[in-house]
């Protein structure tokens, strides 16, 4: 159970184009849900935290204009990175966690999308 | 501000042996800690979670330890395979909004 599955896992794209990444969480609604940049040989940063039906917030120093998180549903939520550019290659990894049990929950990721921008 | 560091940055150690990774948190008002795992260019998958009322978990091969007033928990790895090797991620929940901080990593190699 608790699978999150996020799409695609890699894509190539030139400079200036728009891409959407999307997170489902397959088995469980997810009242909220994370984004998280990884640079190689880095840990994991938060970009920002999705709520079902609200703004997300996002961590200091992320542009929430170049990278749009949408959270329509307790189980889809996107991340577009607009005019991408090429400091914007990197992993991206989303994470939902079940909103229900409260603060102790564990999140649950889904497997990354390698973004690599031309 | 929560910081997570993890020690050491990488170890290599032959098949068999028993080994320890440690991570350390500056903020002991957590709500969970979690230890993870990541093969290169792949997700987390999750291995173990330890809530802040308790002071340790077990999964198969895998003890992982918390001392919240210390800020510390340690993931004890017995018998190694090769098919442990990964980096190896703690991760502490804290604050209102249930945020994770992730820890550096520490690189694990085990040799045949």
């Amino acid at each position: 159970g608790a699978v999150v599955s996020q799409h695609p896992s890699w894509v190539i794209c030139k400079s200036g184009t728009s891409v959407k990444i999307e997170c489902r969480s397959l088995d469980f609604q997810a009242t909220t849900m994370f984004w998280y940049r990884q640079f190689p040989k880095q840990s994991l940063m938060l970009m920002a935290t999705s709520n079902e039906g609200s703004k997300a917030t996002y961590e200091q120093g992320v542009e929430k204009d170049k990278f749009l998180i949408n959270h329509a549903s307790l189980t889809l939520s996107t991340l577009t990175v607009t005019s991408a550019h090429p400091e914007d290659s990197s992993f991206y990894i989303c994470s939902a966690q079940v909103g229900v049990e409260g603060w102790g929950s564990p999140q649950h990721f889904g497997d990354g999308t390698r973004l690599s921008i031309l | 501000k929560q910081e997570v560091t993890q020690i050491p940055a990488a170890l290599s150690v032959p098949e068999g042996e028993n080994l320890v990774l440690n991570c350390s948190f500056t903020d002991s008002a957590i709500y969970n800690l979690q230890w993870f795992r990541q093969d290169p260019g792949k997700g987390l998958t999750s291995l173990l979670l330890i809530q802040s009322s308790q002071r340790e978990q077990t999964s198969g091969r895998l003890n992982a330890s918390l001392d919240k007033s210390s800020g510390r928990s340690t993931l004890y790895i017995a018998a190694s395979q090769p098919g442990d090797s990964a980096t190896y991620l703690c991760a502490v929940k804290t604050g209102t909004a249930s945020k994770l901080t992730f820890g550096t990593g520490t690189r694990l190699q085990v040799t045949l």
